[in-house]
Parts: C-alpha cells; sequence; structure tokens
C-alpha cells in the first residue's frame, strides 16, 4: 500500500542542524519530495531527489535516500528561526503518480 | 517566472452562494491540481488537468465544479457549500500529468463558508 510516516514535531536551537525523517512503503516511487509550509502559507517545494539518487546537497539542505530501508531524511543545516514551519514528505505513487504525503513535521526553532 | 497565482487569498461565503476560485500558471505546465488543506493535515488531492481535460476526480461533490478555460487558468467553482468545506484549497502545476518533475504550488485560498 501507499503510507508516508513522519514525526510530528521536532524543536532545535537556532544554528543546530535539524534533521526531519520519513518513511514509505511504496517501493515503485520515483521522486521523493520535501515541501515547507510557513503558518498560513501556501506549499514551498523545497527539494526532491529522485529515486536512483541516495544523496542530493542544495545549500543548507541535505537530502539522504536509503532506497532499502524505504528512508527519506532532511537536514538543515544552521537551522534560523525563519525555517520555523511545518515540513512535509511527499512521493509519487501509482499509475497515476498522484502525490501521497505524510502529515508533516512541525520545526520549531528556538533562539 | 515560477509561481503559481491564486486568487482571491481569502473568501467568506454562505452557503446559497455561488462563487470562484481561481488559479494561474505562465510557466508551460501541462498539468494542473486542485487540493483541499485542512488546519495542520496534508493536502488532499480533488482534481487533476491534463492539456486541459479533467483526467482524475478524486470523488469530490458536485458542489465543487472545476474548469479549465486555457493551458494557463483553472477555475473551482463553489455553489451551496457546507460548513465543513471551510479550509486553504490550493492549486498546483507540474510539466506533465505524471508529477515525475517540480510541482509548483500556488499561496491558497483560505476559504469560509457561513
Amino acid at each position: 500500500g501507499e503510507d508516508v510516516e513522519q514525526s510530528l514535531f521536532l524543536s532545535v536551537r537556532e544554528g543546530d542542524s535539524s534533521v526531519i525523517n520519513c518513511t514509505y512503503t511504496d517501493s515503485s516511487s520515483t521522486y521523493l519530495y520535501w515541501y515547507k509550509q510557513e503558518p498560513g502559507a501556501g506549499l514551498q517545494l523545497l527539494t526532491y531527489i529522485f529515486s536512483n539518487m541516495d544523496m542530493k546537497q542544495d545549500q543548507r539542505l541535505t537530502v539522504l535516500l536509503n532506497k532499502k530501508d524505504k528512508h527519506l531524511s532532511l537536514r538543515i543545516a544552521d537551522t534560523q528561526t525563519g525555517d520555523s514551519a511545518i515540513y512535509f514528505c511527499a512521493y509519487n505513487a501509482g499509475n497515476n503518480r498522484k502525490l501521497i504525503w505524510g502529515l508533516g513535521t512541525s520545526l520549531a526553532v528556538n533562539p | 517566472d515560477t509561481e503559481v497565482t491564486q486568487t482571491p487569498k481569502h473568501l467568506v461565503m454562505g452557503m446559497t452562494n455561488k462563487k470562484s476560485l481561481k488559479c494561474e500558471q505562465h510557466m508551460g505546465h501541462r498539468a494542473m491540481y486542485w487540493y483541499k488543506q485542512k488546519a495542520k493535515k496534508p493536502p488532499e488531492l480533488m482534481f487533476v488537468y491534463s492539456y486541459e481535460k479533467l483526467s482524475i476526480n478524486e470523488s469530490v461533490p458536485s458542489r465543487f465544479s472545476p474548469e479549465c478555460p486555457n493551458s494557463s487558468l483553472l477555475n473551482l467553482h463553489l455553489h451551496a457549500l457546507q460548513p465543513e468545506d471551510s479550509a486553504l484549497y490550493l492549486c498546483a502545476s507540474s510539466l506533465g500529468r505524471r508529477m515525475n518533475t517540480e510541482a509548483f504550488f500556488g499561496q491558497g485560498t483560505r476559504l469560509t463558508v457561513v
């Protein structure tokens, strides 16, 4: 079946690294995504990784994919208060390639 | 231009009103989507248009009626809504229907049904 699990909350101190984890069940996914949603705002695509990659780095963001364990993580280096938001993990699945979403991890950054 | 623009940003409507939500993109994307999002929940897919034709309807009640007048525009017509339809309505677009590239979202329309 199609399922995505994320821990619901994460709290870090400003300047520390944040690691948000996600596990999924569908091994046929081709693209896996991280979206950020600030309060009252829409969804911002942060980054995505193709399923034949292990790692992708983009400035402060590092995405790690362990396809064997079906585990995806997002590391934010030098976390800032502006990074406080809900982070959704998602992947495309099925013939229609619909996006399957996790419940989101609420990241709180404390000064 | 990597923007998906939605109007209005906020909408309050009565249960007997008829209103429309609008979405526009100029990225040349041929797939456009409507999602509904309740507070602190992931978005739920409602409709998918591919090359201006409706390709997916996720069993959405007929009080929601989508329309795709051209490849850049997507509308959602609302009629006889219920209070439980209050939510953030998000439009998205992607290059193709298979969502195998970036999908960009608008800022959403926050709808309140009274």
